[in-house]
């Protein structure tokens, strides 16, 4: 089945210690991209990459960072995550091209205490 | 000012009703619009996707886009409560490397 999976679907962690939200698709898209989702502000790009090697920043890319080595995963890092990083999180994925749209993951609930 | 506004609605209707969902933009160069179907605990799913100005049908969706007047809508017929959702609509520019912008999406509940 098509599709993109993010790991964890729920976390709770403590203020500053690191962790990494995984993301994996198995479409061989190029493009993938890391979203946000906050009530009342909606999907917020945090960051995107066009290809393996090739990341940049999307409009809220603060205190997150990604890798893209293999054309398949696109982590998402938070090395010291806070409580404004409390949100849901969602890693989407889409081929070349402007005939598509993305396809997302489930999501990761993530909350920072 | 967001560049994709959107009312967030909630928006209740009856299950057979027309539904009319809306949203405005500000930047120009956006040129692909899309709408997407958000249930609730899952991921947001692609309904409708159209380049520039026009009309595009699938089954008893119609997306409809007004460049002059930057007003993107999608409209449902029928409606049944299976299309009970979050509604967001999104746009990006076609030198944007295709980083979506999303409005704040409306919640949509079709009653039986």
């Amino acid at each position: 089945e098509a599709q993109v999976t993010q790991n964890p679907r729920y976390l709770i962690t403590v203020t500053g210690k690191k962790l990494t939200v995984t993301c994996s698709q198995n479409m061989n898209h190029e493009y993938m991209s890391w979203y946000r989702q906050d009530p009342g502000l909606g999907l917020r790009q945090i960051y995107y990459s066009m290809n393996v090697e090739v990341t940049d920043k999307g409009d809220v890319p603060e205190g997150y960072k990604v890798s893209r080595k293999e054309k398949r995963n696109f982590p998402l890092i938070l090395e010291s995550p806070s409580p404004n990083q409390t949100s849901l999180y969602f890693c989407a994925s889409s081929p070349a091209g402007t005939d598509y749209g993305y396809t997302f993951g489930s999501g990761t609930r993530l909350t920072v205490v | 000012q967001k560049e994709v506004e959107q009312d967030p609605g909630p928006l209740s209707v009856p299950e057979g009703a027309i539904v009319s969902l809306n949203c405005t933009y500000s930047n120009s160069a956006f040129q692909y619009f899309m709408w997407y179907r958000q249930y609730s605990r899952k991921g947001p799913e692609l309904l409708m996707y159209t380049y520039s100005s026009g009309n595009k049908e699938d089954g008893r969706f119609t997306a409809q886009v007004d460049k002059s007047s930057k007003y993107i809508s999608l409209f449902i017929r029928d409606s049944q409560p299976s299309d009970s959702a979050t509604y967001l609509c999104a746009s990006f520019s076609s030198g944007s490397a295709r980083q979506l912008t999303f409005g704040s999406g409306t919640q949509l509940t079709v009653l039986p």
